[in-house]
């Protein structure tokens, strides 16, 4: 069975600094990846996914995330932070063979201090 | 493009009744949708799968009596809340898969902005 864990549950930066959120994934097959965001009381945005393409991959706002095999790990990264980032960040995983359907993490909630 | 509207963004009703919730895909054509149930601090939790002209899937614990799901066309898709009761109160969200050429799995969920019901 698939699976995800985003260490930490929630992170505070100051505004400028670097961003980084990890996730971990587990999977029997090729994963493909996803990171969200939600902000307060809405549903989520799609911030970038991998797809077997690019192990780096580019996404909205800034935001990016490398896939490494070897870790299992697709962590994301914002080299500077800005008090907009400030939300909730949920890493998932899909499985073709289960009808593209997403399983995510526990969520991480990111902080920006001024 | 890829946006999904749900309706009503909240919606405050009494024990024992019904509520109806949509989910639209408003500019692109959604063969499936996905119900989530989403509790304060918490991660999403996957209801059911909706596939339009079909019957949905539901995930394990989940009463498909209780929460009635129809997919009667490719860009609409409804939860129905039955006989709600106070532990229902949740932020419901959908999402619809835009269908690219690549493998199911590849594809984009985009969510709707999410439903709060509170059943007093």
């Amino acid at each position: 069975a698939q699976s995800v864990t985003q260490l930490g549950s929630h992170v505070s930066v100051s505004e400028g600094a670097l961003v980084l959120l990890r996730c971990n994934y587990s999977s029997s097959v090729p994963p493909y990846l996803f990171w969200y965001v939600q902000y307060p009381n809405q549903g989520l945005q799609l911030l970038l996914k991998y797809t077997s393409a690019a192990t780096l991959v580019k996404g909205i706002n800034g935001f990016e995330a490398e896939f490494k095999k070897s870790e299992t790990s697709f962590h994301l990264t914002k080299p500077s932070a800005h008090m907009s980032d400030a939300a909730e960040y949920f890493c998932a995983v899909s499985d073709a063979g289960q009808g593209g359907k997403l399983i995510f993490g526990q969520g991480t909630e990111l902080s920006v201090k001024p | 493009g890829a946006v999904v509207s749900q309706h009503p963004s909240w919606v405050i009703c009494k024990s024992g009744t019904s509520v109806k919730i949509e989910c639209r895909s408003l500019d692109f054509q959604a063969t499936t949708m996905f119900w989530y149930r989403q509790f304060p601090k918490q991660s999403l939790m996957l209801m059911a799968t909706s596939n339009e002209g079909s019957k949905a899937t539901y995930e394990q614990g989940v009463e498909k009596d209780k929460f009635l799901i129809n997919h009667a066309s490719l860009t609409l898709s409804t939860l129905t809340v039955t006989s709600a009761h106070p532990e229902d109160s949740s932020f419901y969200i959908c999402s619809a898969r835009d269908r690219a050429s690549g493998s199911m799995g590849t594809d984009t969920q985009y969510f709707g902005p999410g439903t709060r019901l509170t059943v007093l």
